[in-house]
Order: C-alpha cells, then sequence, then structure tokens
C-alpha cells in the first residue's frame, strides 16, 4: 500500500514569492492534515480536512495561507506571499474513519520550505 | 488547551544501555497518548499508543505506560541500538483537540555503538 506522498521534497525561495505544495494522502482515507514543523519544534495543525470540507482550520495563517481539496483526494497547500518566518517542513497526514483504524494518522516525509 | 511536554535532549547513550524519555501531558478529558518516531530524512511514524488510563503501548522492544495520576507517558526501553537513533515525539489526541495530534517538541537520541 503506498503512503502518504508529497512533492516536492524541498522548496528554496526568495520572500514574498508564491508557493505551494501538494498531497496525495492513503487510497480511501477521509481525513486528511498539514501541519508546520518549525525546526526544533513538534508538528502543529494548520488545517484539517474531512473529505472536502475543512472542519479545523482556526491555526491557519488566512492571510497568506490558503489550502483546497477539491474532490476530497488530493490537497494543495499555499502560501502567497512567503514570509522569512514560513521557513519550515510542512507535513501532510491522513487518517480513515473506519472504526477499525482508530483515526491513526499516516504522514507523509513533509515537504522543507527555505525563504531566502 | 492541551499540551505535551517532553525532557529536554538531545540524549547519547551506548548501545544495550536502557532509555527513557519522560513526557508529560496536559488535557482535559481523556485524551489517546502517543509515541512517534522520525528517522532522518523520513516521515513521522507511529512507534506506539495507549487509549486509556493504566494502558501499555508496546512496539520494536519499547514501552510506554499512560498515567492518569501522574499525568505522563515516559518511553522506555530496556537494550537501545544503533538502529533506534532518531528524533521521538510525544503527542496526544483528544480532550479538547479532537481530530488533531498536539506534540511535544521531541527528543534527539544518538546511540553509539
Amino acid at each position: 500500500e503506498a503512503g502518504v506522498v508529497q512533492s516536492p521534497r524541498y522548496k528554496i525561495i526568495e520572500k514574498k514569492q508564491p508557493v505551494a505544495f501538494w498531497c496525495n494522502p492513503i487510497s480511501g482515507h477521509n481525513t486528511l492534515y498539514w501541519y508546520r514543523q518549525n525546526l526544533g519544534q513538534g508538528p502543529e495543525l494548520l488545517i484539517r480536512y474531512e473529505n472536502e470540507e475543512a472542519v479545523d482550520d482556526s491555526q491557519l495563517p488566512k492571510d497568506r495561507f490558503s489550502a483546497e481539496r477539491l474532490k476530497g483526494v488530493d490537497s494543495t497547500l499555499k502560501i502567497q506571499p512567503a514570509e522569512l518566518g514560513d521557513s519550515a517542513v510542512y507535513l501532510c497526514a491522513s487518517s480513515s474513519l473506519a472504526v477499525s483504524s482508530y483515526n491513526e494518522q499516516f504522514f507523509g516525509p513533509g515537504t522543507r520550505l527555505t525563504v531566502l | 488547551g492541551d499540551s505535551v511536554t517532553q525532557m529536554e535532549g538531545p540524549v547519547t547513550l551506548s548501545e544495550e544501555a536502557f532509555l527513557t524519555i519522560n513526557c508529560t501531558y496536559t488535557a482535559t478529558g481523556y485524551p489517546s497518548l502517543f509515541w512517534y518516531v522520525q528517522y532522518p530524512g523520513e516521515g513521522l511514524q507511529l512507534l506506539l499508543k495507549a487509549t486509556k488510563a493504566d494502558d501499555k503501548g508496546s512496539n520494536k522492544g519499547f514501552e510506554a505506560t499512560y498515567r492518569k495520576e501522574t499525568t505522563s507517558f515516559h518511553l522506555e526501553k530496556g537494550s537501545v541500538q544503533v538502529s533506534d537513533s532518531a528524533v521521538y515525539f510525544c503527542a496526544l489526541r483528544g480532550g479538547t483537540s479532537y481530530g488533531k495530534l498536539t506534540f511535544g517538541q521531541g527528543t534527539i537520541l544518538t546511540v553509539h555503538p
């Protein structure tokens, strides 16, 4: 079974430029999460989707961040414009609502963003 | 709100030494507790979990017991190997944060031959 796929793995941009990250969750997983992991810290949730619906976006900085999950499968996270403080690893995770899975979250390898 | 505190690292051990990484939490209700591991260049992987008080999670020789009275979930292994070198994260779900995981800051473990 394929895991969570993210691309790109690394991205270097100048500040004020836009950037987008893509995530393909595990097939059949209804729930998709975007986390941000700053250097030396644990991941922090940015947004959670149940199918197409964003059910928790309270930690998403909406002035510059946006996300979408069209058709309830793939998802894209965008930053426009990027700031120096956005340098971090952006993690995507997915989980199944099936009772047997106990909602275990499976993580992708992440996208490491460097803003210069 | 919910929070997780891990012992500060990094931790450096010799092979076959005993490992303990402390984790305490603050949450309302009855959270589920997790340990995740991140090997170099890889994504986070679930190592073990416990869903209610006094549960013991175990996997690959690692163990942790959900202690509600001390709000702790310490990770232990009796004999570490070089291949255990990684970053370990304690996390919780539930309480006020259903659906999302709240992570500690991570502990870097390095095991020398």
